[in-house]
């Protein structure tokens, strides 16, 4: 049973325009969500978080947005790079504090020059 | 600084042999974590370590999977008689203190079981 779900696998975008990856989850217990990107042969990077008591953090480029009613949320990418190019796995962290995450199964992004 | 050390990066294994994995984390870093990706699946939890402590392992396996962090040198995950559903990229991070996630990933092993 999949806690955590990115249901595109795939994402194809043009230079400079905006890059839209969504992550759906079904476990009330998370309170704490995780972006990181990854690049073939290498780790996971990570790159942005969210508590569930905030909607929206921002870091440069990168903006993640929380839906605790839909249980949603989503990675916004401004500009998209060729270097973004990469899978980017969205996680997710149970209330109290917990060190454990549980990730969903990646969706490939691709920028266009 | 160096980062999370994984070696070896590729390793093979003949089914019913021993896989042993290492991981040293990045200098400072107390907190280790296991996670193992499958083919075309997200990463899964495995376990999670402090320097001689075992803090959370209910990713791992009930047989045959065994981890450690001792006090000195690195922290090694093994796999007793691997068989081929256990050929996976074996993910270590690193952290300087609990993080919630927000920890340093090494560039993993590739366990291949042959």
């Amino acid at each position: 049973d999949q806690q955590v779900k990115q249901n595109s696998p795939s994402l194809s975008v043009q230079e400079g325009r905006i890059s839209i990856l969504n992550c759906d989850y079904t476990n009330s217990m998370f309170d704490y969500f995780l972006w990181y990107k990854k690049y073939p042969a290498e780790g996971p990077t990570f790159l942005i978080s969210i508590s569930s008591i905030k909607d929206k953090n921002e870091d440069g480029r990168f903006t993640v947005f929380l839906n605790k009613s839909a249980k949603h949320l989503s990675l916004h990418i401004v500009p998209s790079q060729p270097g973004d190019s990469a899978v980017y796995f969205c996680a997710a962290s149970y209330q109290g504090g917990s060190e454990k995450l549980v990730f969903g199964k990646g969706t490939k992004l691709t920028v266009n020059p | 600084n160096a980062g999370v050390m994984q070696n070896p990066r590729h390793l093979v294994r003949r089914r019913g042999q021993e896989a042993r994995l290492r991981c040293s984390p990045m200098k400072g870093h107390s907190h280790v974590y296991w996670y193992r990706q499958l083919p075309e699946e997200g990463l899964k939890f495995m376990v999670y370590l402090q320097k001689e402590n075992i803090i959370d392992e209910s990713g791992m396996p009930k047989e045959r999977f065994s981890a450690e962090f001792p006090k000195e040198g690195p922290s090694i995950l093994r796999i007793q008689q691997v068989v081929r559903g256990d050929s996976a990229a074996y993910f270590c991070a690193s952290s300087p203190s609990r993080s919630r996630g927000g920890y340093t990933f090494g560039s993993g092993t590739r366990l291949t079981v042959v």
